[in-house]
């Protein structure tokens, strides 16, 4: 099975400023990867598809790039709202995988 | 408005059964492959498994394989998981979540809250 890593496992970051999120596959998966967005008590919710399209509703600040193995998620101005766990999903082969998540809090 | 019900959790003891079920709204079910997935503090979200929009094809994780099977009824809009042979590492929070295409085996769009499976003696 394909192998998401996440890094950083927490990543601190001061309202206003940019949060950069990473996300590698253990083979690639072409663009088949997706980012949810998931906080306390509530369920995930899809934020990014096809490694770089902005579900329904999301704001633009928030972007997805990359193909094959490295993936960014970018936060460009971190909003109150924005502190929660972030995965990313791998949809191109085998069983579907997910990363081991990276925790944005405040700094 | 797009919801996601599960139910039917609990505490179980080892080697015994379950049966989860998730009433759907505000989309036209059938038209959708559905999954179940789970997540623990330890080891994250895992997919479990998943079944197309008209029900004749399912999908399963290796660690549930044999011992769970999905179901869907389109005409009560519900997805089930029949869960036996439990373990304790089978516990965690199940979550049914709407697959963004009609076949199973691409992103979710839309996760339910989630229920909690508690496998212990």
């Amino acid at each position: 099975e394909v192998v998401m890593t996440q890094s950083p496992a927490t990543l601190s970051v001061s309202p206003g400023e940019r949060g950069t999120l990473s996300c590698k596959a253990s083979q690639s998966v072409s663009s088949h990867l997706a980012w949810y967005q998931q906080k306390p008590g509530q369920a995930p919710r899809l934020l990014i598809y096809g490694a770089s399209s902005r579900a329904t509703g999301i704001p633009a600040r928030f972007s997805g790039s990359g193909s094959g193995t490295d993936f960014t998620l970018t936060i460009s101005s971190l909003q109150s709202e924005d502190f929660a766990v972030y995965y990313c999903q791998q949809y191109n082969n085998g069983p579907l995988t997910f990363g081991g998540g990276t925790r944005v809090e405040i700094k | 408005e797009v919801r996601l019900l599960e139910s039917g959790g609990g505490l179980v003891r080892p080697g015994g059964s379950l049966r989860l079920s998730c009433a759907a709204s505000g989309f036209t079910f059938n038209s959708y492959a559905m999954s179940w997935v789970r997540q623990t503090p330890g080891k994250g979200l895992e997919w479990v498994s998943g079944i197309s929009g008209s029900g004749g094809a399912t999908f399963y994780a290796e660690s549930v394989k044999g011992r769970f099977t999905i179901s869907r009824d389109n005409s009560k809009n519900t997805l089930y998981l029949q869960m036996n042979r439990l373990r304790a590492d089978d516990t965690a929070v199940y979550h049914c979540a709407k697959d963004s295409a009609r076949i199973s085996g691409s992103y979710f769009d839309y996760w339910g809250l989630g229920n909690l499976v508690t496998v212990s003696s």
